[in-house]
């Protein structure tokens, strides 16, 4: 079993729909997690950060983490073309150094 | 603020060859990471430093190595290029690689091993 599962996709939806984005993992030590967009042939760009369990609203974006499901989901709002990309999860365990451990990235096609 | 940047941003090399990645981080970060991308593997961690120092690596061979300078930037080097090495390489920096520090990525080097 991998640490970190992500649905590869693609997940196609209409603009203006509501998405949302999942991925589970098995080490309980991971205390951060973020998630990242990345564009075809750019580097991951850091969306959302949160540490622990709870929600986090960034305009039409909000993180939930689930600690005892070992579960997050990033859901978008509104969606448009321009949130066409690969989103990845990105967990990290607390007292640890930079290494964070990577879903393998789900592709979203947000249609006008 | 510039953000993290690394050159070249493509390269084609043979195999045997080997290969020197250059990356600058964000001004006030000292902790640099490297990263693999693939398509197969996605984003696999391979090294970072912090104060010119290796503090932890991945599961990657001895051909992968890296270095940082005493301005923080870094360099990772893959000698006897395999055809498996073909990947995006990515670098990212952070403040100082602790807890909640937030990592942010460059565009990539991407690698052609023919």
């Amino acid at each position: 079993q991998k640490e970190v599962e992500q649905d590869p996709g693609p997940l196609s939806v209409p603009e203006g729909a509501i998405v949302s984005l999942n991925c589970t993992y098995s080490n309980s030590a991971f205390q951060y997690f973020m998630w990242y967009r990345q564009y075809s042939r750019k580097g991951p760009e850091l969306l959302m950060y949160t540490y622990s369990s709870g929600n986090k609203e960034d305009g039409r974006f909000t993180a939930q983490v689930d600690k005892s499901s070992k579960y997050i989901s990033l859901f978008i709002r509104d969606s448009q073309p321009s949130d066409s990309a690969t989103y990845l999860c990105a967990m990290k365990a607390r007292g640890g150094y930079s290494t964070l451990t990577f879903g393998k990235g789900t592709m979203l096609l947000v249609s006008p | 603020k510039a953000g993290v940047t690394q050159t070249p941003r493509y390269l084609i090399k043979t195999r045997g060859q080997q290969v020197t990645l250059s990356c600058s981080p964000i001004s006030g970060h000292r902790s640099v990471s490297w990263y693999q991308q693939t398509p197969g593997q996605g984003l696999q961690f391979l090294f970072e430093y912090f104060s010119e120092t290796q503090r932890n690596k991945g599961n990657f061979p001895g051909r992968f190595s890296g270095r940082q300078f005493s301005n923080s930037r870094s360099e990772m080097n893959v000698s006897t290029l395999e055809l498996g090495d073909s990947a995006l390489y990515l670098c990212a920096s952070s403040l100082q690689g602790f807890g909640g520090d937030e990592q942010y990525f460059g565009p990539g080097t991407r690698l052609t091993v023919t």
